[in-house]
C-alpha cells in the first residue's frame, strides 16, 4: 500500500518569516511524481509546486521550493518570505500508478 | 478562460436516496478524476477517466458508487442508497493526459454531500 504522511498537522509562521512543511511516503514505484497542493479556507485546490521523482535537482517555484530526498523518501516544502495568504491547508501527493494525498498540514501566517 | 465546475456546489439528502454529481473539467483536458474528502483530510481517490474510458477504480468506491464519463467530456457521479457515511465533499479535477502534465490536475470547487 502506498501511504503519504504529513507530521505537523498545524503551522504558525510571521509574516514574511519562512517554514517548512514536512511529507514523508512510502512506495514500491521508481517512477512517480510529488505535487504539493493548497487549499485556501473555503476555496479550491491549487497547485503549488511539483516535483519528478527522477530528477536530483529540486525544484523552485518563486517563493516555494522543495526539498526531496528520494532515498529517505522526503519531499518538503519550504515558504521563504511568508505572507498571509499563504494561510490554507497544504496537501502533499504521490502521483504515480496510485494517488495518494497527505492528511494536509493547516498552514497559518500571523501579520 | 473557465476552469473546472462542478454542480451542485451543496446536496441535502435523506439516507437511502441516490444522488447525481456533475463534473466539467477545462475543455482541452483529457483526464478527469473524482475524489472524496472528509472535514480535516486530504483527498481519497475514487476514480479517474482517460477521455470516456475508466481507468482505475479505488477499493473505497462500493457497489453504491458508479462514474460515468460517456462522451470524454463532462463526467456524472451517482451514488445509490445514501448513508450518513457519505457525507463528505465530492471533488473533481482534470488533467492534460501526457507525461508530469497528467497529474497536473486543476480541481473544482466540489460539491458538499450532507446525508441525514
Amino acid at each position: 500500500a502506498q501511504t503519504v504522511t504529513q507530521s505537523q498537522p498545524e503551522m504558525s509562521v510571521q509574516e514574511a518569516e519562512t517554514v517548512t512543511l514536512s511529507c514523508t511516503y512510502d512506495t514500491s514505484e521508481n517512477n512517480y511524481y510529488l505535487f504539493w497542493y493548497k487549499q485556501p479556507p473555503s476555496r479550491q485546490m491549487i497547485l503549488v509546486i511539483r516535483q519528478e521523482a527522477y530528477k536530483q535537482q529540486n525544484a523552485t517555484e518563486n517563493r516555494f521550493s522543495v526539498n526531496f530526498q528520494k532515498a529517505a523518501k522526503s519531499f518538503s516544502l519550504k515558504i521563504s518570505d511568508s505572507q498571509l495568504g499563504d494561510t490554507a491547508m497544504y496537501f502533499c501527493l504521490n502521483a504515480g500508478n496510485m494517488l495518494t494525498f497527505g492528511g494536509g498540514t493547516r498552514l497559518m501566517v500571523k501579520p | 478562460d473557465t476552469g473546472v465546475s462542478q454542480d451542485p456546489r451543496h446536496k441535502i439528502t435523506k439516507r437511502g436516496q441516490n444522488v447525481t454529481f456533475r463534473c466539467d473539467p477545462i475543455s482541452e483536458h483529457n483526464r478527469l478524476y473524482w475524489y472524496r474528502q472528509t472535514l480535516g483530510q486530504g483527498p481519497e481517490f475514487l476514480t479517474y477517466f482517460q477521455n470516456e474510458a475508466q481507468l482505475e477504480k479505488s477499493r473505497l468506491l462500493s457497489d453504491r458508487f458508479s462514474a460515468e464519463r460517456p462522451k470524454g467530456s463532462f463526467s456524472t457521479l451517482e451514488i445509490q442508497r445514501t448513508e450518513q457515511g457519505d457525507s463528505a465533499m465530492y471533488l473533481c479535477a482534470s488533467s492534460r493526459g501526457v507525461g508530469l502534465s497528467s497529474y497536473e490536475q486543476y480541481f473544482g470547487p466540489g460539491t458538499r454531500l450532507t446525508v441525514t
